[in-house]
């Protein structure tokens, strides 16, 4: 079974760090491009990074680059999404979703991970 | 940034019914258009990618059409499971890409 699971979500204070993980499981996470995508309570998508299957190319959305870093460990079958100085906007569930065209069509999405950020 | 405008933002509707949502870009996107249903408490599931492609295991009642900057998403004949957010997604304007607002859809 094709699966993406997500951890690492926590309550985190504003100024401070997390770091996501997500694990692929049933298919060759290694041929795939993967993007984070996240929504906050009761809103819409909002789509975070990329990063191609080698790692050779990533980009960011306006609203994270800078602070948040998109990374992967195809040895492990593993993607990750470091967060530094996180603002309460960044609160929202975190998405992991598979890319098979590289274009951000996402075919496969974990099943999120809650990250809050208050004081 | 372009900007997709999805209408109606909600809408209700018997079972057996034709339901049909639009969505509009700011600009030109050829047909780089996908369409996602979210279930509620769960994860988005790609239904459409290339505005009209059905993915895999999606059922044939399910349909979308248009390139430019109109598309419109349609449900053939309502059923219950269907209750759920859709969401139009274009990736025209690689690497940043821009979902509509959503579209909630229930059960009259």
């Amino acid at each position: 079974e094709v699966q993406l699971v997500e951890s690492g979500g926590a309550l985190v204070q504003p100024g401070g760090s997390l770091r996501l993980s997500c694990v692929a499981s049933g298919f060759t996470f290694s041929s795939y491009s993967m993007n984070w995508v996240r929504q906050a309570p009761g809103k819409g998508l909002e789509w975070v990074s990329y990063i191609s299957s080698t790692s050779g190319t990533i980009n960011y959305a306006d609203s994270v680059k800078g602070r948040f870093t998109i990374s992967r460990d195809n040895a492990k079958n593993s993607l990750y999404l470091q967060m530094n100085s996180l603002a309460d906007d960044d609160t929202a569930v975190y998405y992991c979703a598979r890319d098979p065209w590289a274009t951000v069509t996402l075919d496969v999405w974990g099943q999120g991970t809650t990250v809050i950020v208050s004081s | 940034d372009i900007q997709m405008t999805q209408s109606p933002s909600s809408l209700s509707a018997s079972v057996g019914d034709r339901v049909t949502i639009t969505c509009q870009a700011s600009q030109d996107i050829s047909i780089y258009l996908n369409w996602y249903q979210q279930k509620p408490g769960k994860a988005p599931n790609l239904l459409i990618y290339d505005a009209s492609n059905l993915d895999t295991g999606v059922p044939s009642r399910f349909s979308g059409s248009g390139s430019g900057t109109d598309f419109t998403f349609t449900i053939s004949s309502l059923q219950p499971e269907d209750v759920a957010t859709y969401y139009c997604q274009q990736y025209d304007s690689l690497p940043s890409v821009t979902f509509g607002q959503g579209t909630r859809l229930d059960i009259k």
